[in-house]
């Protein structure tokens, strides 16, 4: 069964700094992989995905994730934050292309001035 | 940039009675999807949706829920007699037949 992890519902840095939401992912099959952003009041923004090309992935506002399959992660970041990164980030998995999305449960970023 | 819509954008309803959220997929979108978001809880899949029937549905979608694609344009999600459990986010997705779904802003219900 898919299940994804995110290590932290809560991050904070300062303005600037380096950003890193992890994902760690299980799947029985190759997966697809997503990193979605939540604005407050908001719906879901894909922000990038990991579809078996280059394991490199490079999303909008900066963001890029590298998928790992040896670690099963695909973990998120951005080197430098803004004040507008400040939003909930949700990776999810899917078995097949049009298959459900299964979720994590979210990770939190606030950055600071 | 074509966008998935959703109806209305809050609703409150009373325990016991029927609601049904509207949504408008991406227009040559095909495959379609709902899922659900308690406060403070992960996004959860409820059903997916493809060539007029169901393709996939989750252990929450049980016989109190029901999909619909009544037109060429909308796509409903009708709950027939609510609980204070299903008070929740309820997020709209459509997808092209690639990877990537996309999601509407949401209808967050309210059930008293």
């Amino acid at each position: 069964a898919q299940s994804v992890t995110q290590l932290g519902s809560h991050v904070s840095v300062s303005e600037g700094a380096l950003v890193l939401l992890r994902c760690n992912y299980s799947s029985s099959v190759p997966p697809y992989l997503f990193w979605y952003v939540q604005y407050p009041n908001q719906g879901l923004q894909l922000l990038l995905k990991y579809t078996s090309a280059a394991t490199l992935v490079k999303g909008i506002n900066g963001f890029e994730a590298e998928f790992k399959k040896s670690e099963t992660s695909f973990h998120l970041t951005k080197p430098s934050a803004h004040m507008s990164d400040a939003a909930e980030y949700f990776c999810a998995v899917s078995e097949s292309r049009q298959g459900n999305l299964i979720f994590g449960k979210g990770t939190k970023l606030s950055v600071k001035p | 940039e074509p966008e998935v819509t959703q109806t209305p954008s809050h609703q409150v309803t009373q325990m016991g009675q029927e609601v049904i959220l509207r949504c408008v997929p991406i227009s040559n979108h095909l495959y379609f999807y709902w899922y659900r978001q308690i406060l403070g809880q992960k996004v959860e899949f409820l059903v997916s949706f493809y060539n007029n029937e169901i393709s996939e549905k989750s252990e929450i979608f049980d016989d109190q829920f029901s999909v619909e694609r009544p037109d060429g344009s909308n796509f409903t999600l009708k709950i027939r007699s609510t609980k204070l459990e299903d008070s929740a986010m309820y997020f709209c997705a459509s997808s092209g037949g690639e990877e990537t779904q996309y999601f509407g802003p949401g209808t967050r219900l309210l059930v008293l």
